[in-house]
């Protein structure tokens, strides 16, 4: 099955500044990557996804970078907010999507500083 | 709100005790994931079941298992509990079977004192 690493765990970052999430996963199979926010106490919610016939999406402040061949993804925020401080998990979906679970990542906790 | 239903919102039980923790998933969906979430863990996927039947299976415990009915909903059975199985419980759902969006409930925190 699959395996997600996150990295960093934790970041900090000033008001205005990018922040930058990197995942790898190991199975080739895979071929869809999506991203959830999840604030303290509150649901995982989907802030964006992508699919392997993709190289990059873009949604506003959001975009998501996606390089099969190194088996590694990266979720992007430019000009981030105190508002954008939460916990971001990355996932792949597992034996190429056949069983439809997710296998996500251990998070990362980002907080961003007035 | 992802219109995907999770009851109750909070449970405390003891240890030896049995739950029962309820999903209703977004209309026309036909797939139902639990995973469970520990204080600074990560998202564990314990099981999923599409339109009935059981589809994959996570990390799930033998004192744990799970049904979706007729209606689509699903209930995840937690027995004889013990200390460790104090988490969130977060149902998901999506359209179908692979590698679609999932939409997370509010979850439930479960708390064995």
């Amino acid at each position: 099955g699959e395996n997600v690493e996150q990295h960093p765990s934790t970041l900090s970052v000033q008001e205005g500044d990018s922040a930058v999430i990197k995942c790898t996963y190991s199975d080739s199979a895979s071929n869809y990557f999506p991203w959830y926010k999840q604030e303290l106490g509150k649901r995982p919610q989907l802030i964006i996804d992508i699919r392997s016939n993709v190289g990059e999406k873009k949604d506003q402040r959001i975009a998501v970078t996606l390089n099969k061949t190194a088996k590694h993804f990266s979720l992007h925020i430019t000009e981030t907010q105190p508002e954008d401080s939460a916990v971001y998990f990355c996932a792949a979906d597992n034996y190429g999507g056949s069983q439809g679970n997710l296998i996500f990542g251990k998070g990362t906790k980002l907080s961003v500083k007035p | 709100d992802s219109g995907v239903t999770q009851t109750p919102k909070h449970l405390i039980t003891a240890t030896g005790q049995r739950v029962t923790l309820r999903c209703s998933p977004r209309s026309g969906d036909l797939s139902v994931y639990w995973y469970q979430q520990s204080l600074d863990q990560g998202l564990q996927f314990l099981i999923q079941y599409y339109n009935g039947e059981e589809r994959a299976k996570g990390n799930i415990l033998e004192r744990f298992s799970a049904q979706q009915f007729p209606d689509l909903h699903s209930e995840l059975n937690l027995s004889s509990l013990e200390l460790g199985d104090s988490a969130l419980y977060f149902c998901a759902s999506s359209v179908g079977g692979a590698a679609d969006t999932q939409y997370f409930g509010p979850g439930t925190r479960l708390t064995v004192l």
